[in-house]
């Protein structure tokens, strides 16, 4: 079992639709969350950074922690084309300051 | 404000060969990660440098290398390369050498794609 697992879809959605993107995990000591959003033949960007549990917002991006399911969320709402990427989820220890990356969510917005 | 730049862009390189890859870090970063991310997958972290020291290192065979120079750009080597290390590079500098957080964004270059023949 991975320590980070992620459906890599793909996942297609109408232009507008809500989106809801998840990882689980298995080591209880991550304590850091992020979202990455990674177009095609480009390096990933750092898109939602979320301490422990709870929610994050920005803009039309909503991160959710919840640690005692082990489980991270990513919703987009009103979705665009340009929203069309690999979306890769990535926790770290306290301790250890390397983020474990799950294998990201490939998201295709339609019009 | 130039990002992370990572050269070259693509390499083909035969079986057996030596291959370097280069990356210079946002202005002012000190810390500076390499990653393979092989298609369909998730980045895998190879090393970590922190004011030219080594900070960390993935699970990796000795055939990969890295360093860091004065100026905080870097180097990553892989000897006797193998087919299967075919992949996306990826190098990411921060401003701090410990972690990614709220104040300290980790920001990954564009990548060098190598295909091993």
């Amino acid at each position: 079992q991975k320590e980070v697992e992620q459906d890599p879809g793909p996942l297609s959605v109408p232009e507008g639709a809500i989106v809801s993107l998840n990882c689980t995990y298995s080591n209880s000591a991550f304590q850091y969350f992020m979202w990455y959003r990674q177009y095609s033949r480009k390096g990933p960007e750092l898109l939602m950074y979320t301490y422990s549990s709870g929610n994050k917002e920005d803009g039309r991006f909503t991160a959710q922690v919840d640690k005692s399911s082990k489980y991270i969320s990513l919703f987009i709402r009103d979705s665009q084309p340009s929203d069309s990427a690999t979306y890769l989820c990535a926790m770290r220890t306290g301790g250890s300051y390397i983020p474990t990356f799950g294998r990201g969510t490939s998201l295709i917005v339609h019009p | 404000d130039a990002g992370v730049t990572q050269s070259p862009t693509h390499l083909i390189k035969t079986r057996g060969q030596h291959v370097t890859l280069r990356c210079s870090p946002i202005s002012g970063h000190k810390s500076v990660s390499w990653y393979q991310q092989v298609l369909g997958q998730g980045p895998q972290f190879i090393f970590q440098y922190y004011e030219k020291e080594e900070r960390g290192r993935g699970n990796f065979p000795d055939r990969f290398s890295a360093r860091q120079f004065p100026n905080y750009s870097s180097e990553l080597n892989v000897n006797a390369l193998l087919l299967g290390d075919s992949a996306l590079y990826l190098c990411a500098s921060s401003l701090l050498g410990r972690g990614w957080g709220v104040d300290t964004e980790a920001f990954f270059g564009q990548g060098t794609r190598l295909t091993v023949v």
